[in-house]
């Protein structure tokens, strides 16, 4: 079947602008978890759903970051007023149930440059 | 709170070498054990797992074992090819179900 898919693939905004970044799981899992990856900071947690609860935003590097998962389904990870730093890629992965013994399956991810 | 540690790249070997990365964990509890690669241009694709100590976890020729005595989880190929030239990031999953990564290894390996 289709695995997850993000678009877009690449994003380029100026500083102080909003963006989404969309996240589609693959169908029937329930699990979904927004990551980063950057130069210096490695591959980062932000937030994880659980169905369209998020129990765990404890990545979430500021306020101006924010998740919301709609029907068990997609995901948006919104960032307002970007900034330099937010410059990433954006990774999104899901698996089929919640839990530390399950495999998580990635994304191509959103390559986001701040200019 | 939970970490991984890996071994600074880059590794470069000649085909058919043996390969040995080394990753270490900190981890409270019991942590599942994960190795995903990133080839050049792809996506982060999970290699192998192991959920329980003296685990084994194996795939396309590469293997590794939990080890929670030594609190390591090191993968192993016996003969490198040209094709597994990637990014490899070593990562657990404590009480909670987020990964944590290591730093990530790159591998490149020349005929």
């Amino acid at each position: 079947g289709a695995g997850v898919s993000q678009s877009p693939s690449n994003k380029v905004t100026e500083k102080g602008k909003d963006v989404e970044l969309r996240c589609d799981p693959i169908s029937g899992h329930t699990a979904l978890y927004w990551y980063r990856q950057s130069l210096g900071q490695g591959l980062e947690f932000l937030i994880y759903f659980q169905g369209n609860s998020a129990p765990d935003k404890s990545g979430l590097p500021s306020d101006r970051f924010s998740a919301e998962r709609t029907g068990g389904s997609v995901s948006t990870l919104t960032i307002q007023r970007t900034q330099q730093e937010d410059s990433a890629v954006y990774l999104c992965a899901s698996s089929l149930r919640s839990g530390p013994q399950e495999t998580q399956y990635f994304g191509p991810g959103t390559r986001l440059l701040v200019l | 709170g939970d970490s991984v540690t890996q071994m600074e790249g880059p590794v470069t070997l000649s085909e058919e070498a043996f390969l040995t990365i080394n990753c270490t964990y900190t981890a409270t509890g019991y942590p599942s054990l994960f190795w995903y690669v990133q080839y050049p241009g792809e996506g982060l694709q999970l290699l192998l797992k192991a959920t329980k100590a003296d685990d084994k976890g194996s795939n396309k020729g590469f293997e590794a074992t939990y080890r929670k005595e030594t609190t390591s989880f090191h993968l192993e190929k016996g003969s490198v090819q040209v094709s597994d030239s990637a990014v490899y990031f070593c990562a657990l999953t404590g009480t909670a179900s987020k990964l944590t990564f290591g730093t990530g290894t790159r591998l490149q390996v020349t005929l």
